[in-house]
């Protein structure tokens, strides 16, 4: 029973557009929402993050728009960059003491120059 | 200040073998996570331990294990190892329990063959 789900295994934009990233989750106690970037042999690595009494945050050219309704959120990246070319993961914890991440499967974005 | 280490980073082992993986977290970070990485299965959490403890468990058969010393250093254990363990093993820490603040190793690559 997969509770985050990235249902784009895979994604190209060409360099300069807007990338957007898609994750669904069906826990309604999760209330903290994480994307991650990780590159071929190494760690995943923060990007942003956003809390649940939000519905938008922005750091440079990523966004992270969150709709509980939904529960769907997405990670926007304008503009692309060929640096950008990862495997993007989104994660959810819920609040309390065993705040564990749970992922999605990952979606790889490949940037066109 | 040094990042997540892990050892070894590439691993080979027989059907059947056990193995022991390392982590050592960033100074000053009591908390340390194992995620299990697969080819279209995301990261799959395994356990978390902190200040010497096993605060959270995910759903993995007992032959999964780990401990934390002391100093932090975790250790993660695979007995009789089935060549569906074949998989990236990754380690985060974190300075509190629960999901917070997470920073990721570059992971150990074992192969069960």
């Amino acid at each position: 029973d997969q509770q985050v789900k990235q249902n784009s295994p895979s994604l190209s934009v060409q360099e300069g557009r807007i990338s957007i990233l898609n994750c669904d989750y069906t826990n309604s106690m999760f209330d903290y929402f994480l994307w991650y970037k990780k590159y071929p042999a190494e760690g995943p690595t923060f990007l942003i993050s956003i809390s649940s009494i939000k519905d938008k945050n922005e750091d440079g050219r990523f966004t992270v728009f969150l709709n509980k309704s939904a529960k769907h959120l997405s990670l926007h990246i304008v503009p692309s960059q060929p640096g950008d070319s990862a495997v993007y993961f989104c994660a959810a914890s819920a609040s309390g003491s065993a705040r564990q991440l749970t992922f999605g499967s990952g979606t790889q974005l490949t940037v066109l120059p | 200040k040094a990042g997540v280490t892990q050892t070894p980073r590439y691993l080979i082992k027989t059907r059947g073998q056990q193995v022991t993986l390392s982590c050592s977290p960033i100074s000053g970070h009591r908390s340390v996570s194992w995620y299990q990485q697969t080819p279209g299965q995301g990261l799959q959490f395994l356990f978390e331990y902190f200040s010497e403890t096993q605060r959270n468990k995910g759903n993995f058969p007992g032959r999964f294990s780990g401990r934390q010393f002391s100093n932090s250093r975790s250790e993660m254990n695979v007995s009789t190892l089935e060549l569906g363990d074949s998989a990236l093993y990754l380690c985060a820490s974190s300075p509190r329990t629960g999901g917070g603040g997470y920073t990721f190793g570059s992971g150990t690559r074992l192969t069960v063959v």
